[in-house]
């Protein structure tokens, strides 16, 4: 069946760079993009951004640009998300989600703990 | 960037009930590129209605979404008990943004 399996829960110091990991199974891996959402404890949905597996392009969220790097292995049919200088309010549960246009398959969610 | 603004915060409703959320956007949403996801807690969200008004695979009949432009509704007609849960109107232009939430909880 199709899925998205996203790699386990992370904890970090502040200032240091989390790279999350998103491997598709199911469908064909190059026909659709993977966006990243997060979700803040107690809070709701916010974009982070996009990428194209079939070329490489990507659209980031203007508050995360030049702090966020979305990049595929087409040969694994994984995405990633890294997060560079990470605060306190970047502990969210990440998830990936695969997109044509709606995103209408998601990962299970990785909780990113950025703390001191 | 496009705001989404969900009413009410929270519905307070019993099984059997009808349901009726509101997500208004700051400015017209092109191509009805307008989303619904229905969260649990713990879970990751999942796609209910896409296009406005077209449902996601596997979606039962009672969910159904209506609008276009600045005014959108997802109606749950009858609640069923797993229906309690978090709902999201999100556009998916080219900057995707997501409303904050309507909780729809049991009465």
């Amino acid at each position: 069946q199709v899925q998205l399996v996203q790699s386990g829960a992370e904890v970090k110091k502040p200032g240091a760079s989390v790279k999350v990991s998103c491997k598709a199974s199911g469908y064909t891996f190059t026909s659709y993009g993977i966006s990243w959402v997060r979700q803040a404890p107690g809070q709701g949905l916010e974009w982070m951004g996009w990428i194209s597996a079939y070329n490489g392009n990507t659209n980031y969220a203007q508050k995360l640009q030049g702090r966020v790097t979305m990049t595929t292995d087409t040969s694994t049919s994984t995405a990633y998300m890294e997060l560079r200088s990470l605060r306190s309010d970047d502990t969210a549960v990440y998830y990936c989600a695969r997109t044509q246009d709606a995103f209408d398959i998601w990962g299970q969610g990785t909780m990113v703990t950025v703390s001191s | 960037e496009i705001v989404l603004t969900q009413s009410p915060g929270t519905l307070s409703l019993s099984p059997g009930e009808r349901a009726t959320l509101s997500c208004r956007a700051s400015q017209s949403v092109s191509s009805s590129y307008l989303a619904w996801y229905q969260q649990k807690p713990g879970q990751a969200p999942r796609l209910l209605i896409y296009g406005a008004s077209s449902r996601a695979t596997g979606i039962p009949d009672r969910f159904s979404g209506s609008g276009s432009g600045t005014d959108f509704t997802l109606t749950i007609s009858r609640l069923e008990p797993e229906d309690f849960a978090v709902y999201y109107c999100q556009q998916y232009g080219s900057s995707p943004t997501f409303g904050q939430g309507t909780k729809v909880e049991i009465k």
